[in-house]
């Protein structure tokens, strides 16, 4: 089955520790994306990647990074800078020829303390 | 600013009652606009969207959702909500530079 995998479904961590968040499709997809959800505040965009070894900052992108060095997987590091890290964590993708419908993996819940 | 809103943060239906979800958006284009649902701690399911033609769209789960051009709205509606519909909703925007935009989200509790 073609799909977004996102591991782990959730996360705990110590304040101070990177950590990093695992995101990984078959759907052949081109673009990939990392947003961050709170409640009360939809999904704000952290990072996003069109191409292999290409990728640029979303609205929220200070205290993290990420990397695309294959199609299929775009992790992301959640670094010890990020002041508010406890959140969920969607990543997706699309197909760049297609009309900007994008796809969503289950997501990671971060909690750290 | 340009932004998307859906102005009901919370919204309770009866169970086989008709449901209205309200989206409204400011941006120069018309954009692509979708609707996305989300159950408790899981990603976001598409449920329909809207790009150019006929400007009532059919989406899954027996939802449609009709583009108003001059009130820049793209409301969601469903004629008999059912009690597996309870979820989060979220109305979404694609703009021109491969980005899309998303409201605050209403959710939906369904009583019996």
């Amino acid at each position: 089955d073609g799909g977004i995998t996102q591991s782990p479904k959730y996360l705990f961590r110590k304040e101070g520790q990177n950590v990093t968040l695992s995101c990984e499709q078959n759907l052949n997809h081109d673009a990939m994306y990392w947003y961050r959800q709170d409640p009360g505040q939809g999904l704000r965009l952290i990072y996003y990647s069109q191409i292999v070894n290409d990728f640029q900052k979303g609205d929220i992108a200070e205290g993290y990074s990420v990397s695309r060095e294959k199609k299929e997987s775009f992790p992301l590091t959640v670094t010890s800078a990020q002041k508010n890290p406890t959140a969920f964590y969607l990543c997706a993708s699309r197909y760049t020829a297609d009309t900007y419908e994008q796809y969503f993996g289950p997501g990671t819940r971060l909690t750290v303390t | 600013a340009q932004s998307v809103t859906q102005p009901d943060i919370h919204i309770t239906v009866s169970e086989g009652a008709s449901l209205e979800l309200r989206c409204n958006y400011s941006y120069g284009a018309t954009p692509y606009l979708f609707w996305y649902v989300q159950s408790p701690g899981q990603g976001l399911q598409l449920l329909l969207k809207y790009f150019s033609g006929d400007t009532l769209v059919q989406g899954i789960k027996g939802f449609e959702a009709e583009f108003k051009r001059s009130q820049s709205s793209f409301n969601l509606r469903k004629p008999s909500v059912h009690w597996s519909d309870a979820a989060e909703y979220f109305c979404a925007v694609g703009l021109n530079n491969n980005d899309m935009r998303f409201g605050a989200g209403t959710r939906l509790t369904v009583k019996p």
